[in-house]
């Protein structure tokens, strides 16, 4: 069975400071994805970043990227340069390959501060 | 190009009756999949449909029900609702590209009285 795991249920951040969101999980496939969604307080999620789990290379895109671990399981998510817009629930997510089913962790509410 | 869209916003149903919920994937999108998020379980699986055939399936009851449509378009039905059924009813549709990203819509509020 797979499981992700969002450790922190609350987090908070002063605008224009950078935080990292944390996040593992467990498969014993070989071939998935990981994602993270963020899902503000009109509630439509959105997707912010994608990882391959065949790809070394961390994903980024602009101010957010990730720190993608594949031997230990983790793929947390770096938000730079804070902006008030960002507060939101966060959602890891993974998806293995053939499955057609993402597998969310429990999110992670971040209130960016002004 | 339109993104998913689920229809109705809200719902207030009572203990006992059914309730069906429409979802419109982005055009082109042939997988469709459903999502109860709650408080205190999160987004947990529904089932996940492709070219109107279903092909995964959560863990939740006989009373969750879905169906997808020749254009895409799917519907989930729950019967005899019971109030743990209060919940958000999110839809996600697809891309074929494997580990493509799931778009989702704006969900279905579900309040069961």
């Amino acid at each position: 069975a797979q499981t992700v795991t969002q450790s922190q249920p609350e987090m908070s951040v002063q605008e224009a400071e950078t935080v990292t969101l944390s996040c593992t999980y467990d498969t014993s496939e070989n071939n998935y994805y990981l994602f993270w969604y963020k899902q503000p307080p009109s509630r439509q999620m959105i997707l912010v970043i994608r990882q391959e789990a065949y790809k070394q290379q961390n994903a980024t895109e602009n101010r957010f990227s990730v720190n993608f671990q594949k031997a230990a399981k983790s793929f947390s998510l770096k938000i730079s340069d804070s902006q008030l817009g960002d507060t939101a629930m966060y959602f890891c997510a993974l998806l293995v390959s053939g499955t057609y089913k993402y597998i969310f962790g429990t999110g992670t509410r971040l209130k960016v501060l002004a | 190009k339109a993104g998913v869209t689920q229809t109705p916003r809200y719902l207030i149903k009572t203990r006992g009756q059914q309730v069906t919920l429409s979802c419109s994937p982005i055009s082109g999108h042939r997988s469709v999949s459903w999502y109860q998020q709650t408080p205190g379980q999160g987004l947990q699986f529904l089932f996940e449909y492709f070219s109107e055939t279903q092909r995964n399936k959560g863990n939740f009851p006989g009373r969750f029900s879905g169906r997808q449509f020749s254009n895409s378009r799917s519907e989930m039905n729950v019967s005899t609702l019971e109030l743990g059924d209060s919940a958000l009813y999110l839809c996600a549709s697809s891309g074929d590209r494997v580990g493509t990203e799931a778009f989702f819509g704006q969900g279905t509020r579900l309040t069961v009285v």
